[in-house]
């Protein structure tokens, strides 16, 4: 079936430095992806949505210009956490519906780590 | 708006014994509702889904859920709870965006 693979499962980045999280469908065109993040012990809250070609939409509390994301293809969305904290250190992720809609998949998620 | 509530942060029960989350959605749309399961430095992984076909869902592992529009309920439950059951448990409602609503969690202690 359809598979969603996020890179990299686990990610250790110094304060202030960027770091890349990839989101891909491996068998299907995603036409919208979503970012979702979790703090320890909290559920998983949506950061943005983003539509292949456009800007994505973030939800509010979100920073745009903190985390960017980018959905140049039906197959690939990336979002970089820039000049990041170690209150950025979370579980990031992504799902990703086809053309039809009909089904969404996630990803296996990403876990950051700021030191 | 979509939002979804689960009573119950801990959820405590013997093996052997009923598990019962519960959770109730709010939705302006008719929803998609899900359950899923993280287990600890785990994934997302979907036990179960609701998409307008039958009320009762049977999902992996032994556990169903009934859609019960009048309560505005989807509770999560399993006649006989296993140690390896122990987990995070998520509810979510989802629009025909696929945009997800997810509920706070309820965590799962299966007593030997």
């Amino acid at each position: 079936g359809a598979v969603v693979s996020q890179h990299p499962s686990r990610v250790i980045c110094k304060s202030g430095t960027s770091v890349k999280i990839e989101c891909r469908s491996l068998d299907f065109q995603a036409t919208t992806m979503f970012w979702y993040r979790q703090f320890p012990k909290q559920s998983l809250m949506l950061m943005a949505t983003s539509n292949e070609g456009s800007k994505a939409t973030y939800e509010q509390g979100v920073e745009k210009d903190k985390f960017l994301i980018n959905h140049a293809s039906l197959t690939l969305s990336t979002l970089t956490v820039t000049s990041a904290h170690p209150e950025d250190s979370s579980f990031y992720i992504c799902s990703a519906t086809g053309t039809n809609g009909n089904t969404i998949y996630f990803g296996e998620g990403s876990w950051l780590t700021v030191v | 708006a979509q939002s979804v509530t689960q009573l119950g942060s801990h959820v405590s029960v013997s093996e052997g014994a009923l598990v019962l989350l519960r959770c109730n959605y709010s939705s302006s749309v008719p929803p998609y509702l899900f359950w899923y399961v993280q287990y600890p430095n785990q994934g997302l992984q979907l036990l179960l889904k609701y998409t307008s076909a039958a009320t009762l869902v049977k999902g992996i592992n032994g556990f169903e859920a009934e859609f019960k529009k009048s309560e505005t309920s989807f509770h999560l439950t399993k006649p006989s709870a296993h140690m390896s059951d122990a987990a995070e448990y998520f509810c979510a409602v989802s629009t025909r965006g696929n945009q997800f609503y997810f509920g706070t969690g309820t965590s799962l202690t299966v007593i030997p």
